[in-house]
């Protein structure tokens, strides 16, 4: 069974540092992995996808890696925002099944 | 880019009643959509996969008679909780894959939030 995990569970930072999340998986036979971003009491906006055969992908701030062969994916944030608060899932894909999300990771940019 | 959406954004109910939750994919047809439920300060798990035209597959500790899903058109699934109780009150989010997308991606609904008292 897939299990996908992340670290930190929580984390504050002042802004404009750049920071990494992390995000592992147990069954590296992934479709695709997915970050997504999670205001309170709202749903999902995804940020980035990233299919099994690529490595990164980018958008704005944001870039996201993906090791297949590890399990891990990391998601980079330059120049972190107080509007960038929230908290940010990850997620994979095995075959054509629903996702499997990750327990989250609550960011606090203090500004 | 594919919409979802879901009504109604919020509900709340007497114990022992029904809620039915609607989920529609507004620009795409979805042959499978997806039942995720989320309580406060936890991730999303998924309760159900739901497929037009057949029988929803529920996930372990689900309850499909509680649970009631029904996905009678490629663009509308819908969740009812029946004889809700406090314990059901949660943020239920809806996801569908584009059938003719690439890649499988799935689009979120904004998700219902269901308070039982």
């Amino acid at each position: 069974k897939q299990e996908v995990t992340q670290i930190p569970a929580a984390l504050s930072v002042p802004e404009g540092e750049n920071l990494v999340l992390n995000c592992s998986f147990t069954d590296s036979a992934i479709y695709n992995l997915q970050w997504f971003r999670q205001d309170p009491g709202k749903g999902l906006t995804s940020l980035l996808l990233i299919q099994s055969s690529q490595r990164e992908q980018t958008s704005g701030r944001l870039n996201a890696s993906l090791d297949k062969s590890s399990g891990r994916s990391t998601l980079y944030i330059a120049a972190s925002q107080p509007g960038d608060s929230a908290t940010y899932l990850c997620a994979v894909t095995v075959g054509r099944r629903a996702l499997t999300f990750g327990s989250g990771t609550r960011l606090q940019v203090q500004p | 880019g594919a919409v979802v959406s879901q009504h109604p954004s919020w509900v709340i109910c007497k114990s022992g009643t029904s809620v039915k939750i609607e989920c529609r994919s507004l620009d795409f047809q979805a042959t499978t959509m997806f039942w995720y439920r989320q309580f406060p300060k936890q991730s999303l798990m998924l309760m159900a996969t739901s497929n037009e035209g057949s029988k929803a597959t529920y996930e372990q500790g689900v309850e499909k008679d509680k649970f009631l899903i029904n996905h009678a058109s490629l663009t509308l699934s819908t969740l009812t909780v029946t004889s809700a109780h406090p314990e059901d009150s949660s943020f239920y989010i809806c996801s569908a894959r584009d059938r003719g997308g690439q890649g499988g991606t799935q689009y979120f609904g904004p998700g219902t939030r269901l308070l039982v008292l």
